[in-house]
C-alpha cells in the first residue's frame, strides 16, 4: 500500500451540485497532484499543489479548484457538476515538485446523474 | 497528435508468452518516462521507470529511444497475474512541474 488515502470511495451527485474530495498524502510527502480518469481513458492531470501553493494546472475549467493544508493533505472541489464529470478522481503524493515518483491513492469514483 | 500514444490492444496471450507494448510521445523535451500498471477498478501503480540505457526488472524490460520518441515494455514468460492495463507515462517538464501525461493504456489478458 502507498499510504495515500482518499475519501469518500464512492459518491453520487446530480447535475449542478458541488462536491469536495479529500486526499491524505503519504508521510513525508509535500506534493499532491490530482487526476481525472474517465472510463477507458488514462488519467488526466487536473492540478498539483506543492507546499500549499498551486504548482501547475491542466486543461480543466475554473470550476475545478483545490486546496492544500499545512499537513499537506488536499481537497479537490468541483462546482456546477456536469454529467461528463463522472469519473475516477485520483490523487498522487510525492516529495518535491519535479521528477519524483508519484504514488496514487485508491481514488474516488464520482457519478453525476 | 496525442501527447502519448499507445498500442490500442487488447492483447490476449497464453501463459509463458512474451509480449511487447509500444508507446510514442510528442514532446521531444520530455524529461522522464514510466510504465504504470492498473488493475481493474484500482489505482495506477508504478511498474518501472524508463531510462535511455534501458532497464530490466526480472521479467520486465523497458527501453527508451529519445531520437524516435519511442518507449517500449517487454514482458517475458507472462503470468496470469500480469493481466492488467499498462499505462505509458511521460513527465514533460524538467524540475518545476511534475504533472504526468498518461496514454490511454493497453489491456493485457494472460490466459491459462
Amino acid at each position: 500500500e502507498t499510504g495515500v488515502t482518499q475519501s469518500p470511495t464512492h459518491l453520487i451527485k446530480t447535475r449542478g451540485q458541488q462536491v469536495t474530495l479529500r486526499c491524505s498524502s503519504q508521510s513525508g510527502h509535500n506534493t499532491v497532484s490530482w487526476y481525472q480518469q474517465a472510463l477507458g481513458q488514462g488519467p488526466q492531470f487536473i492540478f498539483q499543489y506543492y507546499r500549499e501553493e498551486e504548482n501547475g494546472r491542466g486543461n480543466f475549467p475554473p470550476r475545478f479548484s483545490g486546496l492544500q493544508f499545512p499537513n499537506y493533505s488536499s481537497e479537490l472541489n468541483v462546482n456546477a457538476l456536469e454529467l461528463d464529470d463522472s469519473a475516477l478522481y485520483l490523487c498522487a503524493s510525492s516529495y518535491g515538485q519535479g521528477q519524483e515518483t508519484q504514488y496514487f491513492g485508491p481514488g474516488t469514483r464520482l457519478l453525476v446523474l | 497528435r496525442k501527447e502519448v500514444e499507445q498500442d490500442p490492444g487488447p492483447f490476449n496471450v497464453p501463459e509463458g508468452a512474451t509480449v511487447a507494448f509500444n508507446c510514442t510521445y510528442s514532446n521531444s523535451a520530455s524529461q522522464s518516462f514510466f510504465w504504470y500498471r492498473q488493475d481493474c477498478r484500482k489505482e495506477p501503480k508504478l511498474l518501472m521507470s524508463v531510462y535511455s540505457s534501458g532497464n530490466e526488472d526480472g521479467r520486465f524490460t523497458a527501453q527508451l529511444n529519445r531520437a524516435s520518441q519511442y518507449i517500449s515494455l517487454l514482458i517475458r514468460d507472462s503470468k496470469l497475474s500480469d493481466s492488467a492495463t499498462y499505462l505509458c507515462v511521460v513527465n514533460p517538464y524538467g524540475g518545476s512541474q511534475g504533472n504526468l501525461i498518461f496514454g490511454k493504456g493497453t489491456k493485457l489478458s494472460v490466459k491459462p
